[in-house]
């Protein structure tokens, strides 16, 4: 059974409407990552929820928000995407302190018109 | 210098082959290392974590020297079926801040 389910999995939008893309747990892990990925390239983090602190990345742009309402729901908002922001954008989940190891979700794909 | 730096490969075996991959990590406090599977258009999964020297898990071997700041990665008698790209990943505690850093990844294909 999935333990960290990302909805949708394909998403299309157009140029500047924005998107939520939805990430929900089973492992009740402390820990809540979002990355963007694109292709050939490695898992970009974007920010990482410690419970209920927000961490963002340095270099993440604005356009890129997150809500994290409870522990098993995490968000990420794209307020005006751009051509750029078409990627699979990857929720992970862990629990400090403990193994340290990232459950990925499947994944949403998004696209760009 | 890249924090994680893989060799991107892409690296091309025939079936039964042995194949290894090296990584290089620049933290020399980064302190739990994973080796990660993505197969096409699909999320990471964990292959194995290498928390000491090293350690083996049926045809995968990892091995860790924290000396030289590297992980590698040997696959024996490949399978078709191995053919992914894997992904090095560093765990590492910055100003009370825990981090997973990847690297780019190395693409392996078996040939049949």
């Amino acid at each position: 059974d999935a333990m960290v389910i990302q909805n949708p999995r394909y998403q299309v939008t157009q140029f500047g409407k924005p998107v939520t893309l939805s990430c929900s747990q089973t492992l009740n892990h402390n820990v809540m990552y979002w990355y963007q990925q694109k292709s050939s390239q490695a898992p970009k983090l974007l920010f990482h929820y410690y419970d209920k602190d927000f961490n963002n990345e340095a270099d993440t742009p604005d356009n890129f928000q997150s809500r994290r309402p409870n522990t098993s729901f995490c968000f990420l908002d794209i307020r005006s995407p751009g051509l750029g922001d078409a990627a699979m954008y990857l929720c992970a989940t862990s629990n400090w302190g403990g193994e340290n190891i990232q459950y990925f979700g499947a994944g949403t794909r998004l696209s760009v018109l | 210098r890249k924090e994680v730096e893989q060799d991107p490969g892409p690296f091309n075996v025939p079936e039964g082959a042995t194949v290894a991959f090296n990584c290089t990590y620049s933290n020399s406090a980064s302190q739990s290392f994973f080796w990660y599977r993505q197969d096409c258009r699909k999320e990471p999964k964990l292959l194995m974590s290498v928390y000491s020297s090293g350690n083996e898990d049926g045809r995968f071997t990892a091995q860790l020297n924290r000396a030289s700041q590297y992980i590698s990665l040997l696959i024996r008698d490949s399978k078709l079926s191995d053919s992914a790209t894997y992904l090095c990943v560093v765990h590492s505690i910055n100003f009370g801040n825990e981090k997973l850093t990847f690297g780019t990844g190395t693409r392996l294909t078996i040939i049949p």
